[in-house]
């Protein structure tokens, strides 16, 4: 069956400092997909990543990056020189490829960034 | 612009009403969902539909119904048989290959019902 785990429920750092996200899936496919969603404050959720099971390629993006390790099924995201406009929710998502009708979100995480 | 729009942002309805909510889309997506969000539950399914004229339910379906009569359009009515309807309610798209594409989401309707 498909699970997603967010572990962090609510996470508080001040401003500058890293922060890493955890997330951690199950699944019995060997071919699926990993996503992040940015949930602002306004409440439209805005797409990050999407990664296929088959490319486990850490990716960097200015300062955020990925880390996807399949021998612990985890995801995690991380961001560096945290800064306030980065407050939102996040959340991690899977959708497998025998399973294409649907995407399975963890409960979300909350991060403050603090000033 | 391209996107996904909802609305109203903000609804109010008394209990027992039926209540419906849109979502319009021009982004030419054949795929819409529509998402229930609580407080600390993520985001659960509510109906999905991958094509005009037919959808699925998702997890959490009873109290609600959709129809697809155009491709841009995927309504979703709150009925009076779903037993705690206020929360926050998001419509999202994505191309042919469902699931495995990234979605786009609207802005959310946050329904209330008193």
């Amino acid at each position: 069956a498909q699970k997603v785990t967010q572990a962090q429920t609510e996470i508080s750092v001040v401003e500058k400092e890293d922060v890493t996200l955890d997330c951690v899936y199950e699944t019995r496919d060997t071919t699926y997909y990993l996503f992040w969603y940015k949930q602002p404050p306004s409440g439209e959720l805005v797409f990050l990543i999407r990664r296929n099971s088959f490319d486990e390629q850490n990716e960097i993006s200015g300062r955020y990056s990925w880390n996807f390790q399949k021998s612990t099924s985890s995801f995690n995201f991380t961001i560096t020189a945290s800064q306030v406009v980065d407050s939102a929710v996040y959340f991690c998502a899977l959708s497998e490829a025998n399973r294409d009708d649907k995407i399975i979100f963890g409960k979300g995480t909350r991060l403050h960034i603090l000033p | 612009d391209g996107g996904i729009t909802q609305s109203p942002k903000y609804l109010f309805r008394k209990e027992g009403q039926n209540v419906t909510l849109s979502c319009e889309q021009n982004l030419n997506h054949d795929a819409m969902y529509w998402y229930r969000q609580d407080p600390g539950q993520g985001l659960r399914l509510i109906y999905y539909s991958q094509i005009v004229n037919d959808f699925q339910k998702g997890d959490i379906a009873e109290g609600y119904s959709v129809s697809r009569e155009k491709k841009e359009s995927f309504p979703l009515t709150v009925t009076s048989a779903q037993k705690n309807p206020t929360a926050f309610y998001l419509c999202a798209s994505t191309h042919s290959g469902g699931a495995r594409n990234e979605q786009f989401f609207g802005p959310g309707t946050r329904l209330t019902v008193l």
